[in-house]
């Protein structure tokens, strides 16, 4: 089946510090991944669409400058939390969708998450 | 804009029970409604989805247009069906997910 990673799955790091997050499809290509933000017992709010060889699409309220996504292969899109706070502290999720299967949101897969943690 | 709303937090049953998690939408198209769960410690994965119209570990899910709802029942729960379950929707003419607030199931012996 298909397997997306995710790495760091949880890091520690100082205020003021820059923290990058790997997504990888493992065993698929993926033009298209999705970064989520999930918040201790609250939903999943999507961040921004990532798409390969062109600019991420970001959600209403989400900081682009903030939050850097690169998208540079069919198989890894990456996160970066740039001069990271306190309240950038939360679960970070992707997704990534299997092109070949095409159909809709069904052929999102899911990757294990990444606890970030700003002191 | 699409919005996902699941009014249960915590559903407490007993094994052999039947358990329904509720679920409704607002959407002005056509959307594809999806059930996700997430046992503890693993990642989230698909349940079932509105379009395939099957039953998956016991569960089914109907939608209701008329009252815009998917909610998620299974006749006899199990203590294997403890997880959090999140009722998502994806836009007719877009693979984006919204997920509403999710459910946290948990089945007494």
């Amino acid at each position: 089946g298909a397997v997306v990673s995710q790495h760091p799955s949880r890091v520690i790091c100082k205020s003021g510090t820059s923290v990058k997050i790997e997504c990888r499809s493992l065993d698929f290509q993926a033009t298209t991944m999705f970064w989520y933000r999930q918040f201790p017992k609250q939903s999943l709010m999507l961040m921004a669409t990532s798409n390969e060889g062109s600019k991420a699409t970001y959600e209403q309220g989400v900081e682009k400058d903030k939050f850097l996504i690169n998208h540079a292969s069919l198989t890894l899109s990456t996160l970066t939390v740039t001069s990271a706070h306190p309240e950038d502290s939360s679960f970070y999720i992707c997704s990534a969708r299997d092109q070949k299967r095409g159909g809709r949101a069904e052929t999102q897969y899911f990757g294990p998450g990444t606890r970030l943690l700003v002191l | 804009a699409q919005r996902v709303t699941q009014p249960e937090k915590l559903l407490s049953v007993f094994k052999g029970a039947p358990v329904e998690l509720k679920c409704n939408y607002s959407y002005s198209g056509s959307p594809e409604l999806f059930w996700y769960v997430q046992y503890s410690r693993q990642r989230l994965q698909l349940l079932l989805r509105h379009i395939s119209r099957e039953s998956i570990k016991g569960f089914t899910a109907d939608l209701n247009k008329g009252e815009t709802s998917f909610h998620l029942k299974k006749p006899f729960a199990q203590e294997e069906d403890s997880a959090m379950y999140y009722c998502a929707l994806s836009p007719s003419d877009d693979y984006k997910l919204s997920f509403g607030a999710g459910t946290t199931v948990t089945v007494r012996a």
